[in-house]
């Protein structure tokens, strides 16, 4: 059981936007910043999003982040079938004094 | 370019230790937190470990408390992930990867090294 809880799918058809929700607690999310990393087979993770909302350079504006009290979530717009992956959200957790990861969303591109 | 390598993975059998090693090229590393994450088979990503720049602090995951120590060596650009006690559980790819401000922004990865703990 994770310490995040992520829905363990989500699907969409191309141009769609989705979004895909990380929910914690006041601990860490509602304490600490979101991390969100792409993550497909065979493949070093990706990193999408930075503290709650920054995107690091080369992520195209597709891909954008929010977040609210102990919630976040990532949203991807203009679907596209390369986008079919796992999705991650983490956080520092202070109660724990680590980072804790969701169990991941797993994107399908219908 | 920010490059990350690990090796070190292999198969063993439990009770067993590893060291994995993570050599760090096209940054100034001794100015980065790094960390160790993992990803069991048919599983998420789960945080093992992390390193302040200076080694001053360091934080793991709960599991592996007792069992696995992180280590850096500042002047050789490497970081090292001692396992001791090695379990089944265990058995994962290891990413070795750059911890920017030590909260989980992880802006670089390895490719990861593969650890199989045979019971």
């Amino acid at each position: 059981q994770s310490v995040l809880s992520q829905p363990p799918s989500a699907s969409g058809t191309p141009g769609q936007r989705v979004t895909m929700s990380c929910s914690g607690s006041s601990s860490n999310i509602g304490s600490t910043f979101v991390f969100w990393y792409q993550l497909l087979p065979g493949t070093a993770p990706r990193l999408l999003i930075w503290r709650d909302d920054n995107r690091p350079s080369g992520v195209p504006d597709r891909f954008s982040g929010s977040k609210s009290g102990t919630s976040a979530s990532l949203a991807i717009s203009g679907l596209r079938s390369d986008d079919e992956a796992d999705y991650y959200c983490a956080s520092w957790d202070d109660s724990l004094s680590g980072v804790v990861f969701g169990g991941g969303t797993k994107l399908t591109v219908l | 370019e920010v490059k990350l390598e690990e090796s070190g993975g292999d198969l063993v059998q439990a009770g067993e230790s590893l060291r994995l090693s993570c050599a760090a090229s096209g940054l100034t590393f001794s100015n980065y937190w790094m960390s160790w994450v993992r990803q069991a088979p048919g599983r998420g990503l789960e945080w093992v470990a992390t390193m302040r720049e200076d080694g001053t602090e360091k934080y793991n995951v709960d599991s592996v408390k007792g069992r696995f120590t992180i280590s850096r060596d500042n002047t050789e650009n490497l970081l090292f992930l001692e396992m001791n006690s090695l379990r089944a559980d265990d058995t994962a790819v290891y990413f070795c990867a750059r911890d920017f401000y030590g909260e989980g922004f992880f802006d670089h990865w390895g490719q990861g090294t593969l650890v199989t703990v045979s019971s």
